[in-house]
């Protein structure tokens, strides 16, 4: 079981649509980050959020922490073919220093 | 700032061998993780160097080690190869963001191992 659920595994959709990316635990998590990551390379970093209830926007890319800090959405508002890639959220159970990342949602967004 | 380097990008070695990744962090970054991605698990924590000392390590067995110079370089070895070794070897250098506490990692672009 992972400790950072990620749905839907697989998104295809065409550009001009809306989507959004679900990111779930059952652990408190004092932070949550979102990373990108386009295929022969890393993962990206796209946003950090802190404090529960915390909405944050990057252009198109709506991101929110949970009440609770259990769980993060990321929205994306009429996506573009540039949005294609694998969306990794991650974060740091209780005390502990190391990342740990969700399984990943592989978006693909068709012209 | 150069990113952080990784090298090689692409190798082939046959069950049994040995390998050594190498990875040079941001400049100025002290800390530098290894996380193992594989389309099955996903990306899992392997170990973080800090100051030429391991500081965190992950779930994988002891064939899998690695270290860090005074200069912040690391190297990971993965010896007696498997099959399952098979995967994209990501490093990342890191620093802890002001404020929030959050450990932010900046990838290199992997190197990515095919066991035969």
């Amino acid at each position: 079981t992972q400790l950072l659920e990620q749905s839907p595994q697989f998104l295809s959709i065409q550009e001009g649509e809306n989507l959004t990316v679900y990111c779930n635990s059952s652990s408190v998590f004092s932070s949550l980050q979102w990373y990108r990551q386009e295929p022969g390379e890393g993962p990206v970093l796209l946003v950090t959020v802190v404090t529960g209830g915390e909405v944050k926007k990057l252009k198109r890319l709506t991101f929110q922490f949970g009440d609770a800090r259990k769980d993060s959405s990321l929205h994306i508002t009429a996506a573009q073919p540039g949005d294609t890639g694998l969306y990794l959220c991650a974060g740091s159970p209780g005390s502990a220093r190391q990342l740990t990342f969700g399984s990943g949602t592989q978006l693909t967004v068709l012209p | 700032k150069a990113g952080v380097t990784q090298t090689p990008r692409y190798l082939i070695k046959t069950r049994g061998q040995q390998v050594t990744l190498s990875c040079s962090p941001i400049s100025g970054h002290r800390s530098v993780s290894w996380y193992q991605q594989t389309p099955g698990q996903g990306l899992q924590f392997l170990f973080e160097y800090f100051s030429e000392t391991q500081r965190n390590k992950g779930n994988f067995p002891g064939r899998f080690s690695g270290r860090q110079f005074s200069n912040s370089r690391s190297e990971m070895n993965v010896s007696t190869l498997e099959l399952g070794d098979s995967a994209l070897y990501l490093c990342a250098s890191s620093f802890t963001a002001r404020g929030s506490g959050a450990n932010v990692l900046t990838f290199g672009a992997g190197s990515r191992l095919t066991v035969l």
